[in-house]
């Protein structure tokens, strides 16, 4: 079945430093939707991205992700990272007509002073 | 503004009790799920629900059935709690376009 894995539990960054959260993922369909969902504390998990087409790059809120197939990968990244930051990262996989997602492990990013 | 609620919020239960765990939305989507949240192991999909009767298992159903006979209720039923299901538990719905709306979680203890 499909699955997806986030290599890093816990990644903790200074301030101002560039963050990338890893995502890979497997999954026999050839069109699959890759998501970040981000979780504050305290709050609910929310949408931070959605994947676009093969190697094009989608950003919101000064993250981008690209989702590259010949790599099954679909990184995070942000080039300089706040505290408010701070959060839990997951990393989802859907599929064109298939309701059903699988949620990565999840990575926690600490920004540190 | 789009609203996924969640009751109760926190909950403790003896292990073999019954625990009835309320969804809601206002938003008329057809799709809702219900996850559960582990550390180090995500968000593992229990049940979906396609819209009202029409529910399919997820990925970890054992111990657990769902109800849902509104299109804007779903109900999570664990029947004999067990003290592995102590979790934090997530309901979310489905807009067109594969964004899933999240509520803001039920904490269930079972001792």
């Amino acid at each position: 079945g499909d699955s997806v894995t986030q290599t890093e539990g816990l990644v903790t960054l200074t301030e101002g430093l560039p963050v990338m959260l890893n995502c890979t993922y497997q999954t026999i369909y050839s069109n699959p939707f890759l998501f970040w969902y981000v979780h504050y504390l305290n709050e609910s998990p929310r949408l931070l991205l959605k994947s676009s087409t093969d190697n094009k790059r989608t950003e919101h809120q000064g993250f981008h992700a690209t989702l590259h197939k010949s790599s099954s990968s679909f990184h995070l990244q942000k080039s300089s990272a706040q505290l408010s930051d701070s959060a839990l990262y997951y990393c989802a996989l859907s599929n064109t007509g298939n309701y059903k997602y699988v949620f990565g492990a999840g990575t926690r990013l600490k920004v540190i002073a | 503004d789009m609203k996924v609620t969640q009751m109760p919020r926190y909950l403790i239960k003896r292990m073999g009790e019954n625990v009835l765990l309320e969804c809601g939305q206002d938003m008329s989507h057809e799709t809702m799920y219900w996850y559960r949240q582990d550390p180090g192991l995500g968000l593992q999909l229990i049940y979906i629900s396609y819209d009202v009767d029409s529910n399919s298992e997820g990925d970890i159903p054992k111990g657990y059935r769902v109800s849902r006979k509104k299109r804007e209720h779903f109900s999570l039923i664990l029947d004999s709690a067990k003290t592995n299901q102590t979790s934090v538990y997530f309901c979310a719905s489905r807009v067109r376009g594969y964004e899933q709306y999240f509520g803001p979680g039920t904490r269930l203890t079972v001792l």
